[in-house]
């Protein structure tokens, strides 16, 4: 069975404060790992796909990195308008519209 | 603009009573999923749906239904079966297996 945990459950920030999310995961197969930002009452907006080991994503003040085991989400100098949920997804499976399996995601605050 | 839109915003059921969610989307999208997400949890797959007139079952689909009579469509039914509907439920939908999920901004649905 897939599984997916990020750590840690919340994180409270200072504005320029960086820091860095957690998602391990144990799949077979991964075919991708999304990472997506959810703000309250609103659906996920996604972020970023990373496919194999070793590849890394940016975006503003945001750096996905990928292991065999775990990604990490880096937050550099984040800011008040970062603060949101961020949920990570693993996708397994050989082809097809296969499934998600998301975590529990990481509730992010920060302060100015 | 493309993406999906899901109505009402909020939803209230009585005991005893079916509600249906909509979930459309103009993205000419092939596949279409339907998440539950409780607080504190992680997305849960209900149903999805890769082509038209056809649909799968996800890992909590007890108490739920679908249909997919058009591609632009896949609304959920919650029955009087599923004893704890209360809950945030997100539609998505992706244009190829290894795309990211869109997302629409969810329907809350509440217990009178």
């Amino acid at each position: 069975e897939d599984q997916v945990t990020q750590s840690p459950e919340a994180l409270r920030l200072q504005e320029g404060e960086s820091s860095s999310l957690n998602c391990s995961y144990t799949v077979s197969g991964l075919r991708g790992l999304f990472w997506y930002r959810q703000d309250p009452g609103k659906g996920p907006e996604f972020l970023f796909t990373l496919y194999s080991a070793g590849e890394e994503k940016e975006k503003e003040r945001l750096k996905a990195t990928l292991t065999k085991k775990e990604s990490f989400l880096h937050i550099t100098a984040p800011k008040p308008e970062d603060s949101a949920t961020y949920l990570c997804a693993v996708q397994a499976g050989s082809s097809g519209y296969s499934t998600l399996t998301f975590g529990k995601g990481t509730m992010l605050l920060v302060s100015p | 603009d493309g993406g999906i839109t899901q109505s009402p915003k909020y939803l209230f059921r009585k005991e005893g009573q079916n509600v249906t969610l909509s979930c459309e989307q103009n993205l000419n999208h092939d596949a279409m999923y339907w998440y539950r997400q409780d607080p504190g949890q992680g997305l849960r797959l209900i149903y999805y749906s890769q082509i038209v007139n056809d649909f799968q079952k996800g890992d909590i689909a007890e108490g739920y239904s679908v249909s997919r009579e058009k591609k632009e469509s896949f609304p959920l039914t919650v029955t009087s079966a599923q004893k704890n509907p209360t809950a945030f439920y997100l539609c998505a939908s992706i244009k190829g297996g290894n795309q990211p999920q869109h997302f629409g901004d969810g329907t809350r649905l509440s217990i009178l």
